[in-house]
């Protein structure tokens, strides 16, 4: 059984750096065609794909947004991290944490609960 | 402004069918493969259809996926009430030789 599970202060203040940690189980981000990426979500707006991170350890940003993210993994802990820094209140978001598999699907198969990150100015 | 286009709602009636459109350009739906989320209140997406027209296992075969050129197509069959949440499609855009991954701007959909 696939799961995914975020964690991260729920309230961060503007010009902060947020951290967000996801643990996953069910998969490991070693086994070939594996891929983690973060997705964000802003009250009552569409999705919005942040960043992925690969079993080989590439690594593949939002254009929009790659100068504030970085995305880092720790095979050994099955968790993966990420950084967004420069904060502003229009980051307030859900932020998931979604496995994306090159097979078979090719999709975001299993997504997190998510988590509320409130930035306040 | 999304880069994929999608109608911002549709409604229908209970056991009616509706399709829900999804259109984008070369460098995205044209030439990659589309997937598609359900959203019901209050949760997480989950996937749906994958690589334009699959279902995964455990979700119905009233959900549909096709695509033509640089558009593709939800349809739902045999519409339930359980089935009132937002849809989104989604896919890799390969323009400025990155890869980025692209949503819609969602679908709510109804059923009256």
């Amino acid at each position: 059984q696939v799961t995914l599970r975020e964690s991260g202060p729920a309230l961060v203040k503007a010009t902060e750096t947020l951290t967000l940690t996801c643990t996953f189980s069910g998969f490991s981000l070693t086994t070939s065609g594996m891929c983690v990426s973060w997705i964000r979500q802003p009250p009552g707006k569409a999705l919005e794909w942040l960043a992925r991170i690969d079993w080989d350890d590439d690594k593949y940003y939002s254009l929009s947004l790659k100068t504030r993210l970085n995305i880092s993994k720790d095979t050994s802990k099955n968790q993966v991290v990420l950084m967004m820094t420069d904060m502003d209140p229009a980051d307030t978001a859900m932020y998931y944490c979604v496995r994306f598999s090159v097979s078979p699907t090719k999709a975001f198969d299993h997504w997190g609960q998510g988590t509320l990150i409130t930035v306040s100015s | 402004q999304s880069v994929l286009t999608q109608p911002p709602s549709v409604s229908a009636a209970p056991g009616q069918k509706v399709t829900i459109s999804c259109s984008g350009s070369s460098s995205n739906i044209g030439n990659n493969y589309v997937s598609w989320y359900q959203q019901l209140p209050g949760t997480a997406p989950q996937l749906i259809i994958f690589d334009d027209d699959k279902r995964p296992s455990g979700i119905p075969d009233r959900f549909s996926g096709s695509k033509s050129g640089t558009s593709a197509t939800l349809g739902i069959t045999g519409l339930q009430t359980g089935d009132e949440a937002k849809y989104y499609c989604g896919t890799w855009d390969t323009r400025l030789g990155g890869l980025n991954w692209v949503f819609g701007g969602g679908t709510s959909l109804t059923v009256l």
